[in-house]
This record gives C-alpha cells, sequence and structure tokens, in this order.
C-alpha cells in the first residue's frame, strides 16, 4: 500500500537555523498537508497545499514558515529561523480528494524536530 | 471555528473488555466528517474509522464502532474485546465539507490491561 514517506526521522538544530522538512506524499493525491504535535499535546492544522500553492493555513503558519512542492513529488516545509517552541513532531499528509470528499488524510510517520 | 473536544485524557480498559471514548464537537455546519485516529507509540496517525454526517447509521469497523449522535454533536468511540495493541492515543478529528483543514482533540490516552 502507498504511504506517505517523511525524512528525516528526527532533526536536530539549532535556535536561529533554518530548517526544511521533507516529505513524499502518495503519487495520486491532491492535497497536501503539513501538522504539527508539541510532545503531549494534540494535533495542530499547520497549511494545506493544492495545485502548487497555499490553499489554508492556521494562525500558527506565519512568515517564518514557507512550503514548496519543487519537483512534483516532493513536499517541503522550510521554518527560516527556528524558535524553541516550534521543537515538535511535524506531520505530512496527503489525500487523493478535493473539497467535499470524505477521504481520510494519509499521515507520514513524522519528523520529530528538537531545536536546541 | 470548529471544535473538538475529547474530555477522558486517560482512560483503561481490561484486555477482551469494550471500552468508549467520548468526543463532541462544536459546529454550525450541517455536512462534515468525523474521524477517529490512533497513534501508537510508534507516533504514526493510523485512520481507525470515519462517519460522514448526512449518514444516519453508525459506522463500523471490526471491533471499532461509533455511536454518532449529530443533535448533541457527539462522536463516541468504541472498542469490543480490547486487545494489547489497542494502547494508544485515540484522536478524534473534525474535517469540514467546504475546507480542507482537520481539526483534532486533544486526545485520550488508552491504556490496555492484561
Amino acid at each position: 500500500e502507498p504511504e506517505v514517506t517523511q525524512t528525516p526521522s528526527h532533526q536536530v538544530t539549532q535556535m536561529g537555523q533554518e530548517v526544511i522538512l521533507r516529505c513524499v506524499p502518495i503519487s495520486n493525491h491532491l492535497y497536501f498537508y503539513w501538522y504539527r504535535q508539541i510532545l503531549g499535546q494534540k494535533v495542530e492544522f499547520l497549511v494545506s497545499f493544492y495545485n502548487n500553492e497555499i490553499s489554508e493555513k492556521s494562525e500558527i503558519f506565519d512568515d517564518q514558515f514557507s512550503v514548496e512542492r519543487p519537483d512534483g513529488s516532493n513536499f517541503t516545509l522550510k521554518i527560516r529561523s527556528t524558535k524553541l517552541e516550534d521543537s515538535a513532531m511535524y506531520f505530512c499528509a496527503s489525500n487523493p480528494r478535493d473539497r467535499g470528499g470524505n477521504s481520510p488524510l494519509h499521515f507520514g510517520n513524522g519528523t520529530r524536530l528538537t531545536v536546541t | 471555528a470548529q471544535t473538538v473536544t475529547q474530555s477522558q485524557p486517560e482512560m483503561s480498559v481490561q484486555e477482551a473488555e469494550t471500552v468508549t471514548l467520548s468526543c463532541t464537537y462544536d459546529t454550525s455546519e450541517s455536512d462534515y466528517y468525523l474521524f477517529w485516529y490512533k497513534q501508537p507509540p510508534s507516533r504514526q496517525m493510523i485512520l481507525v474509522i470515519r462517519q460522514e454526517a448526512y449518514k444516519q447509521q453508525n459506522a463500523t469497523e471490526n471491533r471499532f464502532s461509533v455511536n454518532f449522535q449529530k443533535a448533541a454533536k457527539s462522536f463516541s468511540l468504541k472498542i469490543s474485546d480490547s486487545q494489547l495493541g489497542d494502547a494508544a492515543m485515540y484522536f478524534c478529528a473534525y474535517r469540514s465539507y467546504n475546507n480542507n483543514d482537520m481539526r483534532f482533540g486533544a486526545g485520550t490516552r488508552l491504556t490496555v490491561k492484561p
């Protein structure tokens, strides 16, 4: 069964550094998402992406964050200048349907980001 | 904005017994979708079951079933014949018909006792 893959599984970075989290969504999926989960807390929506542009974003997704689909297969989340509070598990997800579909999100295994 | 509330931070169940996890949500929409996801210690997010709001019949997937009460905005998950492998964090999630983001509850940590 096709899977959403995320790399790396664990990323450690220093405060103020830029970090790029990578995801390969399932190949025939149309919508892509990033979520984050601070340790022990709920899973929070960051951004959704469709047709090479952001379709929705949350208040968490400020100017420090950006997303890109550089080559038709990868979907990346960039944090320009990491802060300690960016430490979290970041999940990429995708689904094949557009609005009105009941298709669930397929999640990757997550990237644990630790900012020191 | 839609909110999802899981009022039970932790639950435990004896192996082979049945447990019900609660979820309520707040919305003004009539069309939406509800999901339960399981997050084992591996941190994966695994879909357990889904429900379309326009369907009156409660969804069932093997040992997992839901009690969907649309008027009460309640969406509980029942796990029958609990197994050790069911131990995980369970998240209830709401997805609007009209937008793409999925809103999660805070989660319920389920412990299964042998």
